[in-house]
């Protein structure tokens, strides 16, 4: 099975900073990840497919990268409604692993 | 407009069974792998089970192989997950979620339903 390891587990940060989310695959997925984000009591929502590519519809401050085992998740400017829960997702392989999430507080 | 509506769950002992449905609208469901992914109290997204677009093949997290079922029917454009021997770990929102196709980024994982609750007590 592969380990997705997320961090930070938790943040706070101000309107307009720029917010980074890492997650870490145990073994290589190439570009087989997904980011999504989560409010409270709402489904997830998918952000960032392929690793890099914005999801239509998705505000352009959002941004992934990485390949491989080392992937990321940015925000740039971030937003009073960027408050969310996000995580990510392998689907290289089976099972399917998320990370353990990450909750982004707005200051 | 994409739907997916699941419904099935509810309030069951431990040991019990339950059968969720996910009956979807809006995209080719035969021609799409879908999944079960569920969510525990104050917890995180935890991938359950796939299921291939014809059915032949279907994939589970070892948390539930051997005591979850999933199947679909094309026809009806519904996906289902029999739940048996449930347990109090087994308690969570279980969302329904298009795995799409495995070549295309795309595809995966960009529809989800609201979610069914399921609740195993005593």
């Amino acid at each position: 099975e592969i380990q997705m390891t997320q961090s930070p587990s938790a943040m706070s940060a101000s309107v307009g900073d720029t917010v980074t989310i890492t997650c870490r695959a145990s073994q290589a997925i190439s570009d087989s990840l997904v980011w999504f984000q989560q409010k409270p009591g709402k489904a997830p929502k998918r952000l960032i497919f392929g690793a890099s590519r914005l999801q239509t519809g998705v505000p352009s401050r959002f941004s992934g990268s990485g390949s491989g085992t080392d992937f990321t998740l940015t925000i740039s400017g971030l937003q009073a409604e960027d408050l969310a829960t996000y995580y990510c997702l392998q689907h290289f392989t089976y099972p399917r692993t998320f990370g353990q999430g990450t909750k982004v507080e707005v200051k | 407009e994409v739907l997916l509506l699941e419904s099935g769950g509810g309030l069951m002992q431990p040991g019990g069974s339950l059968r969720l449905s996910c009956r979807v609208s809006g995209f080719d469901f035969e021609i799409y792998a879908m999944a079960w992914v569920r969510q525990a109290p104050g917890k995180g997204l935890e991938w359950v089970s796939t299921l291939t677009d014809t059915g032949t093949r279907a994939y589970y997290a070892d948390s539930v192989r051997g005591r979850f079922t999933v199947s679909r029917d094309n026809s009806k454009n519904t996906l289902y997950l029999q739940m048996d021997s449930l347990e109090a770990g087994d308690t969570a929102l279980y969302f329904c979620v298009k795995d799409g196709w495995e070549n295309s980024y795309s595809s995966k994982f960009d529809y989800w339903g609201r979610g069914t609750p399921v609740t195993v007590s005593s």
